[in-house]
């Protein structure tokens, strides 16, 4: 159980173009869903938190404007990379959580989106 | 959530042999978890301690804890090519955001 999926695997696409990653939560419902990104060789770094039906928040640094998320229901939540830039050539990670776990702060993450900006 | 440190930072071992990552923490936690990440992939959950807890196990994953130190061990046990990844330690409080380290980069030869 607690299998995420993320859609696309990977994504190659020019400069200046917007993509969508899609991540969704296969046989539970994800109260909380976060985005990650890792550079090569680097640890993973949490980009935004987000809730169902409520605006994500970010972490310092990460653009809201750039990185759209949207949490539309408890199995989906999207990340759209706006107009692409190669520094934004990343492995982009989804991990998904829900209430109940005893308070804990087990995640489940997808496999993640190797998105590559010519 | 605060950030866990492991070490060693890089672990190279032989097949069959036993591998031993450590981590460490500052403040007090409720729970520590370990994950697991294949080079280029996502991360999978291996195992979550309380911290009630000294010592769990899962198939060959040995986990314990001791608070009073701010500290965790993961024990690997007759390693296989396969477990060649990075492993991270995750100290947690309650529901919220996870923060990774650099985490431990085992190599296991066969």
């Amino acid at each position: 159980g607690a299998v995420v999926s993320q859609h696309p695997s990977w994504v190659i696409c020019k400069s200046g173009t917007s993509v969508k990653i899609e991540c969704r939560s296969l046989d539970f419902q994800a109260t909380t869903m976060f985005w990650y990104r890792q550079f090569p060789k680097q640890s993973l770094m949490l980009m935004a938190t987000s809730n169902e039906g409520s605006k994500a928040t970010y972490e310092q640094g990460v653009e809201k404007d750039k990185f759209l998320i949207n949490h539309a229901s408890l199995t989906l939540s999207t990340l759209t990379v706006t107009s692409a830039h190669p520094e934004d050539s990343s492995f982009y990670i989804c991990s998904a959580s829900w209430e109940g776990q005893g308070g804990t702060d087990t995640q489940y993450f997808g496999p993640g989106t190797r998105l590559t900006v010519l | 959530s605060q950030q866990g440190e492991e070490d060693p930072q890089a672990l190279s071992i032989q097949e069959g042999e036993n591998a031993t990552m450590n981590c460490s923490y500052k403040t007090s936690i409720n729970n520590l978890q370990w994950y697991r990440q294949n080079s280029g992939r996502g991360l999978v959950h291996l195992i979550l301690i309380r911290s009630n807890e000294r010592e769990k196990h899962s198939g060959r994953l040995r986990v314990t804890l001791d608070t009073s130190k701010k500290s965790s061990s993961l024990l690997i046990t007759a390693s296989r090519a396969a477990d060649t990844a990075s492993y991270f330690c995750v100290p947690g409080r309650s529901q919220g955001n996870l923060i990774f380290g650099k985490g431990t980069k085992l190599s296991v030869k066969p």
